[in-house]
């Protein structure tokens, strides 16, 4: 998706490692918001940064953090996985926080916690 | 294979008829509605937007229309092609300083 990548595209991870997936924006967006998507679920927001080291958090942050020390980048770190956050996770970006149009996901980051 | 599909209620459609996609959004206050549209191993793609001043909204092919008496919000897409196989999800924003808020999705199935 133009203006937004996100990496890895996929990942394999024993339970109890720490992981961060990465979110890069090059749109200077100032809202930007980690998503995971599952099965019966759809997507469910995570966290969310409206600004430089400003985050929030969303419906289902336990066992998440986020940071974002620039407005281009905004990771995720799940600091001791767990199988339930098996999912597929998306970051999206937006100039304002509904977004004018909606929001820009990226394509995805597929993570398995083995 | 799109394993966040699996428990999805399914609307299959002849190719060339219209799809009507439903949606009963939670929150009587939220004043804007999107829909997106999901392809399998995408990220969600904005399809329309409509306001909550507005009851009905054209673009290209997709028309959204909003009850608020009902909560209710619908996408139909004309003359359904198979490129238009994909998840629809709509999302609802309750104000102007709140993330939006996504249902759980509705796949269409295309049948050629």
């Amino acid at each position: 998706d133009a203006g937004i990548t996100q990496s890895p595209r996929h990942k394999v991870t024993e339970t109890g490692t720490p992981v961060t997936l990465r979110c890069h924006q090059t749109e200077n967006h100032r809202y930007m918001y980690w998503y995971r998507q599952d099965p019966g679920h759809g997507l469910r927001l995570i966290h969310y940064s409206y600004g430089v080291k400003d985050t929030d958090k969303g419906e289902v942050s336990d066992g998440y953090s986020v940071s974002r020390s620039k407005t281009e980048d905004f990771l995720l770190t799940l600091e001791s996985a767990t199988s339930s956050q098996t999912s597929v996770y998306f970051c999206a970006i937006s100039a304002n926080q509904q977004g004018n149009y909606g929001y820009t996901f990226g394509s995805g980051t597929r993570l398995t916690v083995v | 294979g799109e394993s966040v599909g699996l428990h999805l209620p399914t609307l299959s459609v002849q190719e060339g008829d219209n799809s009507i996609i439903n949606c009963a959004y939670s929150n009587s206050a939220s004043d804007y509605f999107i829909w997106y549209k999901q392809e399998s191993g995408k990220g969600p793609q904005f399809i329309i937007d409509i306001r909550s001043n507005m009851d009905k909204r054209q673009g290209q092919r997709v028309t959204v229309l909003l009850n608020k008496t009902v909560k209710h919000l619908s996408l139909q897409i004309a003359a359904t092609q198979p490129g238009d196989s994909a998840v629809y999800f709509c999302a609802e924003a309750y104000s102007g300083n709140t993330p939006l808020v996504f249902g759980k999705g509705t796949r269409l199935s295309v049948i050629a």
